[in-house]
């Protein structure tokens, strides 16, 4: 169990630039999803996969924003068009389904965005 | 939709001593899972402890135990014996049981210090 894995660890891009992050779960972990975290705040869903299929998206995620899980392993998130608005933490975590509270979401390191 | 407050953004304890971090959340629902999340300085995020509301029981986990009072909605982690490592963000987060709905919902963090 390497634990899950992001990268870059930082990205400095200017604005209207198109960025792309990337996440390696935890092998054997069917679930991924992405969390956004601004300074001060607790992190906020943006997105849900479960093995390739995307099954859930928060309204946070506007239609500058697209994430992939090709073949259920890793995942991207693409921000296209970045405003300074985007500047902020972006989390990824992987879990094994499971019954109830014995799936444990497992975080990444995350990749700060800083728009210029 | 399911809002969790953390109202402590800053808490100190010293070491050796105890202290108690105060989450509270509203929800509609009546099965729901509970987390504490430990966010260490440039460091990713780690469960700490879980409860599953259905339980009466609280959680323990060694240093670390909650109080879960399921009429007020009041979730609070006390930790018992501060250690210097036990500095860090604490978030409090809550997941429905519903089918399908996986994501956290997570509060604003408390900082805890803890002094020499």
């Amino acid at each position: 169990d390497t634990g899950v894995s992001q990268n870059p660890r930082h990205k400095i891009t200017k604005r209207g630039q198109n960025v792309t992050f990337r996440c390696d779960p935890i092998s054997e972990h069917n679930r991924l999803y992405w969390y956004r975290q601004t300074l001060g705040q607790g992190p906020e869903f943006l997105t849900y996969f479960q093995n390739e299929a995307q099954l859930e998206k928060s309204r946070l995620l506007s239609d500058r924003f697209s994430a992939e899980r090709p073949k259920g392993s890793f995942s991207t998130l693409e921000i296209q068009r970045t405003e300074q608005g985007d500047s902020a933490m972006y989390l990824c975590a992987s879990s094994r389904r499971g019954q109830g509270v014995s799936e444990t979401q497992y975080f990444g390191p995350g990749t700060r965005l800083l728009v210029l | 939709a399911q809002t969790v407050t953390q109202s402590q953004p800053e808490m100190s304890v010293q070491e050796a001593e105890t202290v108690t971090l105060s989450c509270t959340y509203d929800t509609s629902e009546s099965d729901y899972y509970l987390f504490w999340y430990k966010q260490p300085p440039s460091r990713q995020m780690i469960l700490v402890i879980r409860q599953e509301a259905y339980k009466q029981q609280n959680a323990t986990e060694n240093r670390f135990s909650v109080n879960f009072q399921k009429a007020a909605k009041s979730f609070s982690l006390k930790i018992s014996d501060s250690q210097l490592g036990d500095a860090a963000m604490y978030f409090c987060a809550y997941r429905s049981a519903r089918g399908g709905a996986n994501n956290l919902f997570f509060g604003t963090g408390t900082r805890l210090t803890v002094i020499p």
